[in-house]
């Protein structure tokens, strides 16, 4: 069954720094990934996905991730956080092993920005 | 226009009682999902619709837990005889088409965080 891990429970920057939110997944064809954001009271909102073509996708808010088969990973990154950016943070694959279709989630990075 | 809603946004409820969450499912959207969200953790897959039959319920942890959506929009989720490990937010999810590819886009709700006492 595929899987997806988030290393980092809680990164800290400072507001304008540079982030990268590690992802890493297990499943054995080209997966489906994502990244969603999480607000507090708010529902999950995709920041990005990426199905096949350039691994390079580009996202909303300014984000972007990189999918990367020879290293598992599908890292999320953005050049200069901004405190708006302060949430938890998800990544996710889908199970295409079922007709749901369903998304398996990691178990999130919480982010927080310094002012 | 509307987004995924669902009602109540919060519901506190004692052991052993029997509580109704609803989703309201963005309009025209086929496909309908169920995930819960326990502390610290990513959402997980419970249920899902096509339509107006659950497609695959695979991830519903019990028979105390039970999902309809009768008319192919609004779904109700059921749990009887609540445990305090129910406790969890319960996020449903709904997507345009029928998500035969995996590339559709879940958009997710808001959640009800249910708490048992």
């Amino acid at each position: 069954a595929q899987s997806v891990t988030q290393p980092d429970i809680h990164i800290t920057v400072s507001e304008g720094a540079s982030l990268e939110l590690r992802c890493n997944y297990s499943y054995g064809a080209t997966p489906y990934l994502f990244w969603y954001v999480q607000s507090p009271g708010q529902g999950l909102q995709l920041l990005l996905k990426y199905f096949s073509g350039d691994t390079l996708v580009q996202g909303i808010k300014g984000f972007e991730a990189e999918f990367k088969r020879s290293q598992s990973s599908f890292n999320l990154r953005k050049p200069s956080v901004h405190w708006s950016d302060a949430a938890e943070y998800f990544c996710a694959v889908v199970d295409l092993s079922g007709s749901a279709r369903q998304l398996t989630f990691g178990s999130g990075t919480q982010l927080t920005v310094l002012p | 226009g509307a987004g995924v809603s669902q009602t109540p946004s919060n519901k506190v409820t004692e052991k052993g009682k029997y509580v109704e969450l609803r989703c309201d499912p963005i309009s025209g959207h086929t496909a309908l999902y169920w995930y819960r969200q326990s502390l610290g953790q990513g959402p997980e897959f419970l249920i899902y619709f096509q339509g107006t039959g659950a497609a695959d319920d695979s991830g519903l942890p019990n028979d105390r837990f039970f999902a309809v959506r009768p008319e192919g929009s609004v779904s109700t989720l059921k749990i009887q005889r609540t445990e305090r490990g129910d406790s969890a937010v319960y996020l449903c999810a709904s997507s345009l088409t029928p998500s035969g590819s995996g590339t559709d886009t879940q958009y997710f709700g808001p959640g009800t965080r249910l708490t048992v006492l």
